[in-house]
């Protein structure tokens, strides 16, 4: 799987945007761009996940650039509960094993 | 919603004594997996199970380590003899698997293991 390279770590304030970028310029065609968050030491909650095309539901939106080496996690509105590690993962599509490998991810701080 | 659920929250066990860490996954989901987190380090994967076998494991799954799924609900974590550095916060996940696309895993809010 390809690997991937975020900031430490990022702030932002409430009500705000939170834009979260993700590099993984070697990944192959058939990989999707996953994202994760982790709240404390909660299980890892899936967000999105893209494969080229920008992607949106009700907790965020993806932007994948059209090489794909890169993609930004927009949460439109971070609200203080979305303080959390952040995870952008590429693993294969169809992959009959679901072996996420996570690095460090962001840390975002929502402030008051 | 449905949800992965596992039990117990908090296990501590004396080094040397086997634990075994339950979890009930999404009923319709085919695809299980362990994976853990030491305190302050990322999160690993430990093994993954479909089909009433493992499809996948990793350095950490060593011969101390197995897993299984006993009945038509629940999926274990077994280790057989605990050791210090096995402390750990454990996490169950589950996946569908829709045609050729192996869907979003979702995680448990896990067992915390403290080996002492």
């Amino acid at each position: 799987d390809a690997k991937t390279t975020q900031p430490t770590s990022m702030d932002c304030a409430e009500g705000r945007a939170a834009n979260l970028p993700c590099n993984h310029s070697t990944i192959s065609g058939n990989e999707y761009v996953y994202w994760y968050r982790q709240i404390h030491s909660q299980g890892p909650q899936y967000i999105i996940h893209g494969l080229k095309n920008n992607e949106t539901n009700e907790m965020a939106s993806l932007i994948i650039t059209e090489d794909r080496k890169s993609s930004t996690l927009i949460l439109p509105h971070a609200t203080l509960r979305d303080t959390a590690v952040y995870y952008c993962i590429v693993r294969v599509a169809g992959d009959s094993s679901y072996k996420l490998i996570f690095g460090s991810g962001t840390r975002l701080l929502v402030r008051p | 919603e449905p949800e992965v659920t596992q039990t117990p929250s908090h296990q501590v066990t004396q080094m040397g004594q086997e634990v075994i860490l339950r979890c009930v996954p999404i009923s319709n989901h085919l695809y299980f997996y362990w994976y853990r987190q030491i305190l302050g380090q990322k999160v690993e994967f430990l093994v993954s199970f479909y089909n009433n076998e493992i499809s996948e494991k990793s350095e950490i799954f060593d011969d101390q380590f197995s897993v299984e799924r006993p009945d038509g609900s629940n999926f274990t974590l077994k280790i057989r003899s605990t050791k210090l550095e096995d402390s750990a916060m454990y996490f169950c996940a589950s996946s569908e698997y829709r045609g050729r696309l192996n869907t979003e895993a979702f995680f448990g809010q896990g067992t915390r293991l403290t080996v002492v």
